[in-house]
């Protein structure tokens, strides 16, 4: 079964709007996560690193106002797009780094696919 | 700078085999992921590799060369919903995950 959980799947919201996407691991504590933005046809993007009880690390040309990332508990990171815009339409994947033994490294939630009108 | 090169599309037939080849330039080495990607869907996890070998699971198998910084994952028995793109990536010496474009796979009947 699943082992991290990313809500909403999908968010249809106007111009403006704030939109936050939660990231949870589900049966182990994960305390790095992962954001990832992809573009139709694109590879996969890497936001930002979300470390628990510590501010995110940002990939260079990610504005770190407009994506504002959280991570509280050692289960839980959100990703805030504030304001967004009809170009911060996209596919965003959350990923938990799993450091259990013999455990698989990484596990990717669902997806949100967030469309801006 | 750190590199992943694939090819961006391959095709195939069903029922065949195809290897898809994944060459990477990376500062550090500690791991290698395919994943497999359908259209609009997150990825899914095949195979992850961190000695040198063959590791086979089902229809699907995982190669890697350490010294040669190559990989390669092979698809038997090739089936219409093997269409995806197939995603190789490595972690590296920071423990982040440095992505290949992917390659696009097209099985035709």
């Amino acid at each position: 079964g699943a082992v991290v959980s990313q809500h909403p799947s999908w968010v249809i919201c106007k111009s403006g709007t704030s939109v936050k996407i939660e990231c949870r691991s589900l049966d182990f504590q994960a305390t790095t996560m992962f954001w990832y933005r992809q573009f139709p046809k694109q590879s996969l993007m890497l936001m930002a690193t979300s470390n628990e009880g510590s501010k995110a690390t940002y990939e260079q040309g990610v504005e770190k106002d407009k994506f504002l990332i959280n991570h509280a508990s050692l289960t839980l990171s959100t990703l805030t797009v504030t304001s967004a815009h009809p170009e911060d339409s996209s596919f965003y994947i959350c990923s938990a780094r799993d450091n259990r033994a013999g455990a698989q490294p990484q596990h990717f939630g669902d997806g949100t696919r967030l469309s801006i009108l | 700078g750190q590199n992943i090169d694939q090819p961006t599309e391959m095709t195939a037939t069903e029922g065949a085999i195809v290897q898809i080849n994944c060459t990477y330039q990376t500062s550090g080495f500690n791991g290698l992921f395919w994943y497999q990607q359908h259209a609009g869907e997150a990825p899914t996890f095949l195979s992850y590799n961190v000695l040198d070998g063959l590791e086979e699971k089902g229809r699907f198998s995982s190669f890697l060369s350490r010294s040669k910084g190559y990989s390669y994952l092979l698809l038997k028995e090739l089936q219409m919903k093997d269409s995806a793109s197939y995603l190789c990536a490595v972690v590296d010496s920071n423990y982040q995950l440095i992505w290949g474009a992917g390659t696009k796979l097209i099985i035709k009947p």
